[in-house]
């Protein structure tokens, strides 16, 4: 069974802070890939990045991002000087073995401050 | 490319009406999926096509549910007897099968409220 956990609900920031979402996931399956979608209020999830299993090379763009553990099962994600259009709902996605469809955390509701 | 649409955005309904949602995926696309999504939640799968097959049913899908590809492009997601619960934003996605895991892009969603 495959299982994504976000712990932080609700997440709240004053501009230009730096800003950590955390994301741990459950899989029995050797290969599997993780994902990060922004849902911002207008509704449509966005796709951030994607990342498989056998590559734990962290990767920035921009002023994103990610830090991917196998040995803690996480794939945490970094906002680094935080923006008000930053301000979304995070999800973290993961797909395992054959299956193709995502599996979703609830999400973390971002809030950067003016 | 254009993204993936969905029709209608929005739908109100009153239980026990049969409602009809349209996906259309990014051209090429040959998967395409169906989620569901309530309020505070993430997305939970319902249904997977690649081209015209249905190769995937998450047991969320009761037989009220059924979905649809007939010719491996656009597709349809049925409610038949629409129940309270079934309010909520029905997600679509699309992809491009090439490797062993694709990236689904995301439609804007129908949100559908049941009265």
């Amino acid at each position: 069974a495959q299982k994504v956990t976000q712990a932080q609900t609700e997440i709240s920031v004053v501009e230009k802070e730096d800003v950590t979402l955390d994301c741990v996931y459950e899989t029995r399956d050797t290969t599997y890939y993780l994902f990060w979608y922004k849902q911002p209020p207008s509704g449509e999830l966005v796709f951030l990045i994607r990342r498989n299993s056998f590559d734990e090379q962290n990767e920035i763009s921009g002023r994103y991002s990610w830090n991917f553990q196998k040995s803690t099962s996480s794939f945490n994600f970094t906002i680094t000087a935080s923006q008000v259009v930053d301000s979304a709902v995070y999800f973290c996605a993961l797909s395992s073995g054959s299956a193709r469809q995502l599996t979703f955390g609830s999400g973390t509701q971002l809030t950067v401050l003016p | 490319d254009t993204g993936v649409s969905q029709d209608p955005r929005h739908k109100i309904t009153k239980r026990g009406q049969n409602v009809t949602f349209r996906c259309d995926p990014i051209s090429e696309h040959n998967r395409l999926y169906w989620y569901r999504q309530t309020l505070g939640q993430g997305p939970e799968f319902l249904t997977y096509f690649q081209n015209e097959a249905q190769l995937e049913k998450s047991r969320l899908l009761s037989d009220r549910f059924s979905a649809e590809r007939p010719k491996g492009s656009f597709s349809t997601l049925e409610i038949q007897r629409t129940e309270q619960g079934d309010s909520a934003m029905y997600l679509c996605a699309s992809s491009r099968s090439g490797g062993a895991a694709d990236t689904q892009y995301f439609g804007p969603g129908t949100r559908l409220t049941v009265l």
